[in-house]
């Protein structure tokens, strides 16, 4: 049973260009969360998704992002425009049901904004 | 809104030490309690998930605690060896869900 699965690992974007960061989840699981990591800084919480469904967004900017987690294939993290403060880690979990169940996560996608 | 603070910030401790790694959050209303390890430049590995209604798990030479009503939980770490170096972190589940929210981990390190 394969883990969760990020890809890119390593993802080099200009400024003004678009992100887009995929997450498999373990199979078995059809729950999605991303979650940031700035430089120096803790992990913090972005969406929540379910297959078709966003669940809580409550973390994601209100400009420039929005994710996906469609009934067939990867869930996407989009970032458009990008500028440097983007540049981080960007790490997807998943779990088999909500309720409290042990997330794991996968190993990231490092984004840099030149 | 819930917060998590890990103390202390880094660690370093000589080889076979038994050691204390300190969390507190400050809603008492968590799902559960998880902690990970993260390497440098790698991702999360999950070590111990306590839900809200157990006091502690264990896992090899892992053991974690938790206790609600004062919003404290501890990771111990028995015969600490050089591969346990890494950052640990702690974080708790809200939200209905697995929504986390981490603390700024615990660096430690471990020496010969």
């Amino acid at each position: 049973n394969a883990g969760v699965m990020q890809n890119p690992r390593h993802l080099v974007r200009r400024r003004g260009q678009e992100a887009r960061l995929r997450c498999s989840p373990m199979k078995g699981h059809s729950h999605v969360y991303w979650y940031r990591q700035l430089p120096e800084e803790g992990l913090k919480f972005m969406v929540y998704l379910q297959k078709e469904n966003i669940i809580d967004e409550s973390g994601m900017p209100k400009e420039r992002f929005s994710a996906e987690f469609p009934k067939e294939g990867p869930s996407i993290l989009r970032i458009q425009q990008v500028v440097r403060g983007d540049s981080a880690a960007y790490f997807c979990a998943s779990s088999p049901s909500s309720g409290g169940t042990e997330a794991f996560f996968g190993q990231g996608t490092r984004l840099t904004v030149v | 809104k819930q917060e998590v603070t890990q103390i202390p910030a880094a660690l370093s401790v000589p080889e076979g030490e038994n050691l204390v790694l300190n969390c507190s959050f400050t809603d008492s209303a968590i799902y559960n309690l998880q902690w990970f390890r993260q390497d440098p430049g790698k991702g999360l590995t999950s070590l111990l998930l306590i839900q809200s209604s157990q006091r502690e798990q264990t896992s090899g030479r892992l053991n974690a605690s938790l206790d609600k009503s004062s919003g404290r939980s501890t990771l111990y770490i028995a015969a600490s060896q050089p591969g346990d170096s890494a950052t640990y972190l702690c974080a708790g589940g809200t939200g209905g869900g697995n929504k986390l929210t981490f603390g700024t981990g615990t660096q430690l390190k471990v020496e010969l």
